[in-house]
């Protein structure tokens, strides 16, 4: 099976500008989770998505927001990027069921000047 | 509220030596534990999770509900075993998202 997957690797952006990333989850996982991955606060998570329905948020501001689609694929989208944005963004997909493995992509490295 | 605390952020030992990675956790409720890993320019994987009761490459991990910790556990470290290491807790239902705790950088000397 193919691993998760996210595109671009690597993203820079001015602060004010938003930004899409993208996550392709293992085939046949229904849920993908989206986390940010910064030296100083570690591995946050900011929401979870299953058969297209948010079902699980982390404590972050509205610009942050995501969707799933039929195919659970998933995109995460920052509005008005600041400074402190900069981090390594990580999706993990998982089957969607109780207590299940997730399984995480490479991440996406996003630089905000 | 979920929280994962691991203490201490960085642990050396030499090639040998016993690893003790330290894991507390709060959660009310019945929390699956889990301990992720992250080798230098590797993805984050998972190494082992309570409710299956593994030993992965040698490490173990016991859940002590009196605790509420999760300590994990090597005899003999290896070289191979530097990394970086996470513990994570999930809650059921609505609670299923991944809390981690900071990680802790393992160095095994040779």
């Amino acid at each position: 099976k193919a691993g998760v997957t996210q595109t671009p690797r690597y993203l820079i952006k001015t602060r004010g500008q938003q930004v899409t990333l993208s996550c392709s989850p293992i085939s046949g996982h229904r849920s993908v989770s989206w986390y940010q991955q910064t030296p100083g606060q570690g591995l946050q998570f900011l929401f979870e998505y299953f058969s297209e329905t948010q079902r699980n948020k982390g404590n972050f501001p509205g610009r942050f927001s995501g969707r799933q689609f039929s195919n659970s694929r998933s995109e995460m989208n920052v509005s008005t990027l600041e400074l402190g944005d900069s981090a390594l963004y990580l999706c993990a997909s998982a089957t969607g069921g109780e207590y299940n493995e997730q399984f995480f992509g490479p991440g996406t490295r996003l630089t905000v000047l | 509220a979920q929280r994962v605390t691991q203490p201490e952020k960085l642990l050396s030992v030499f090639k040998g030596a016993p690893v003790e990675l330290k894991c507390n956790y709060s959660y009310s409720g019945s929390p699956e534990l889990f301990w992720y890993v992250q080798y230098s320019r590797q993805r984050l994987q998972l190494l082992l999770r309570h409710i299956s009761r593994e030993s992965i490459k040698g490490f173990t991990a016991d859940l002590n509900k009196g605790e509420t910790s999760f300590h994990l556990k090597k005899p003999f470290a290896q070289e191979e075993d530097s990394a970086m290491y996470y513990c994570a807790l999930s809650g059921s239902g609505a609670n299923s998202k991944l809390t981690f705790g900071k990680g802790i950088t393992l160095s095994v000397r040779p």
